[in-house]
């Protein structure tokens, strides 16, 4: 098993400019998050997934577009990158909603918008 | 909403002492879970121990254990024979029992060191 993988690892963008953040998971979980992580503070929820088709809002979702077509995949998009977006962002998944579900996480990746 | 609170922003201590990571948080649901993560400077993510509000009896894993104080809304983390390994960022992390999809909600890190 890879576990969570996320690609790329480092990211450089321009304002404006639009990408897609890739994240993908071998274990067969239905639940699967995006967080991002700026200094000095915790991770915050931006997106959640609870199944292939179902994805929802979390604490700071604006700027960010997610879709799920299989349960395998949860790829996050930036329409648009502001400087704001600079941060590393982390995906993680997990076989069901409790916490007795450990959230297994993604390396990472550090996104820079100049 | 949900907060939780890390006052301790680093921490140092000699390999093999004791340290006490603090935590608090604030909500008013009667059932969740609490976590405690490691982010080693891999930026990997990596539960050390979890706690749910219904369990009277702490949670330990090893040379980890928690000190979880309902009433009080605290959730400690005590670390004994610290180690050179275990210095990383702690991050303390609450999540309600249930809400149909797993979302953590973490505090600001403490960044631990553990010197030789």
């Amino acid at each position: 098993n890879a576990g969570v993988t996320q690609t790329p690892k480092f990211q450089v963008l321009k304002t404006g400019q639009s990408m897609t953040l890739q994240c993908a998971q071998d274990m067969n979980h239905e639940y699967m998050s995006w967080y991002r992580q700026d200094p000095g503070m915790g991770l915050r929820l931006i997106h959640y997934s609870v199944g292939a088709g179902i994805t929802d809002q979390g604490e700071v979702p604006n700027g960010y577009n997610v879709s799920r077509s299989t349960t395998e995949d949860f790829p996050l998009r930036l329409l648009s990158a502001a400087p704001s977006q600079t941060s590393v962002y982390f995906c993680a998944s997990s076989s069901g909603p409790t916490g007795e579900n450990e959230q297994y996480f993604g390396p990472g990746t550090r996104l820079t918008v100049t | 909403a949900q907060t939780v609170t890390q006052s301790q922003p680093e921490m140092s201590v000699q390999e093999a002492e004791t340290v006490t990571l603090s935590c608090t948080y604030d909500t008013s649901e009667s059932n969740y879970y609490l976590f405690w993560y490691k982010q080693p400077p891999s930026r990997q993510m990596i539960l050390v121990i979890r706690q749910e509000a219904y369990k009277q009896q702490n949670a330990t894993e090893n040379r980890f254990s928690v000190n979880f104080q309902k009433a009080a809304k605290s959730f400690s983390l005590k670390i004994s024979d610290s180690q050179l390994g275990d210095t990383a960022m702690y991050f303390c992390a609450f999540m309600k029992q249930t809400q149909g999809a797993q979302k953590l909600v973490f505090g600001q890190g403490t960044r631990l060191t553990i010197n030789p």
